[in-house]
């Protein structure tokens, strides 16, 4: 297995600009995380979905950011617009909901820029 | 007061030292606690878990859970520069249920030749 994707791998962008970063988890699980980490704030999930379908969302910032899960195989992050203080790392994360424990596997995250 | 609490260091020794990496808790009921580790410019990948209290060991590393004080511990014996990397605590309330996952800030560790 490709493990989780995630793209672009690296994003560099002026204030104000969309930023879409998406992620493809791992064949047949069925829970999506997104994270952001920095060196303040650490690991931080900003929402999770279940079945594709979205189940806390209380972790995102703010109105800027949108996640979405379209099918079992696809996610997306969008923030727009986008501000300097959104430069991170961001994680996506997939599981197997009921096994024991929930293993979280991470992709190699997007490292985010804004200028 | 965050829900998890873990020293960032960074934390520096020498190769075959013993290393003992420790997050504080808030929420009692918390019953999973797993350790994380994250090479850099890597995503964390799961290195060992325990369910509640107790502990557990894998080669060189042992968790360690005690509940009544909130306190889980990461040993890691005869330490490697290949060990070099941030180690992130994490737990949750019941596996299998919401899958959300409570984080510490990291520990980074370096372990020289």
């Amino acid at each position: 297995d490709a493990g989780v994707i995630q793209s672009p791998r690296h994003e560099v962008t002026e204030m104000g600009q969309e930023v879409t970063l998406r992620c493809k988890p791992i064949s047949g699980h069925n829970s999506l995380f997104w994270y952001r980490q920095t060196m303040m704030r650490g690991l931080e999930l900003l929402i999770y979905f279940n079945n594709n379908v979205p189940i806390d969302d209380s972790g995102m910032p703010e109105d800027r950011f949108s996640a979405k899960m379209p099918n079992a195989s696809f996610s997306t992050l969008k923030i727009q617009p986008s501000e300097p203080r959104d430069s991170a790392v961001y994680f996506c994360a997939s599981s197997a909901r009921g096994r024991i424990p929930d293993t979280q596997y991470f992709g190699p995250g997007t490292r985010l820029t804004v200028l | 007061q965050k829900e998890v609490e873990q020293d960032p260091g960074p934390l520096s020794v020498p190769e075959g030292a013993i290393v003992s990496l420790n997050c504080t808790y808030s929420n009692s009921a918390f019953q999973y606690f797993m350790w994380y580790r994250q090479y850099s410019r890597k995503g964390p990948e799961l290195l060992m878990y325990t369910y509640s209290s107790g502990n557990k060991e894998d080669g060189r590393f042992t968790a360690q859970v005690d509940k009544s004080s909130k306190y889980i511990s990461l040993f890691i014996r005869d330490s490697q520069p290949s060990d070099s990397a941030t180690y992130l605590c994490a737990m949750t309330l019941v596996s299998g249920n919401t899958g959300k996952l409570i984080f510490g800030q990291g520990t980074t560790l370096q372990v020289k030749p």
